[in-house]
């Protein structure tokens, strides 16, 4: 298992600042991913966090927007740029555990950002 | 591309009912299904999870059957308590896509007293 500890756990920010989220896992993990969940929603992934390279951007979401950085197999970090009111959703890191093959997923507990 | 489907809510139910979620899945390959669960104000928590047709996964008195033959991950409980009240996520992850985690829309379910 692993525990994903996220902060700031939330935020309100104004329109056109950025934010930078921090995601730590108590143990090296292979797999990292960062997810948005809008008001009343479903969980929708935003990219994949590759260790030493550029992250692996979904349809929608592009990396001037959502820049990402996973300098080692414990960190990342998701910024979310030029906020709008639109961006207001909670944003989730995520981990896949060393030596799984099921794809389960740990989570953290959220950053829910509110931009006005 | 792979895609989960599951019941719309909110599913309202009074204590000690029984509980059906549905959860149906569209997957090219032989992927591993999950139920999360989402208590109010938390993040996600793995609740149960099955990862190869035919298995059961339980946990605090949820079940779900991996159907190959249906292509179903229903969620069932015999006797539902207020403490369950919560955002119930089907989810599935394949090799083919990667291991990414896909998820239904969710379904509320609210219990009273």
């Amino acid at each position: 298992s692993a525990v994903i500890s996220q902060k700031p756990s939330r935020d309100i920010c104004q329109r056109g600042t950025s934010l930078t989220i921090q995601c730590q896992v108590d143990s090296q993990v292979t797999m990292m991913f960062w997810y948005r969940q809008q008001p009343g929603q479903s969980l929708t992934l935003i990219a994949t966090a590759n260790q030493g390279s550029e992250a692996t951007y979904e349809s929608g979401f592009v990396i001037d927007k959502f820049p990402i950085s996973r300098p080692n197999l414990t960190f990342s970090t998701l910024t979310v740029s030029n906020m709008s009111p639109e961006d207001s959703s909670i944003y989730l890191c995520s981990a896949q555990g060393a030596g799984d093959d099921t794809g389960e997923l740990f989570f953290g507990e959220g950053s829910r950002l509110t931009v006005l | 591309g792979d895609s989960v489907t599951q019941m719309e809510g909110p599913v309202t139910l009074s204590e000690e009912a029984c509980l059906t979620i549905n959860c149906t899945y569209t997957a090219t390959g032989y992927p591993s299904l999950f139920w999360y669960v989402q208590y109010p104000g938390e993040g996600l928590q793995l609740l149960l999870k099955a990862t190869k047709a035919d298995d059961k996964g339980s946990n605090k008195g949820f079940e779900a059957t991996y159907r190959k033959e249906t292509t179903s991950f229903h969620l069932e409980k015999g006797s539902v308590q207020v403490s369950d009240s919560a955002v119930y996520f089907c989810a599935l992850s394949s090799m083919d896509s990667s291991y990414k985690l896909i998820f239904g829309s969710g379904t509320r379910l609210l219990v009273r007293p």
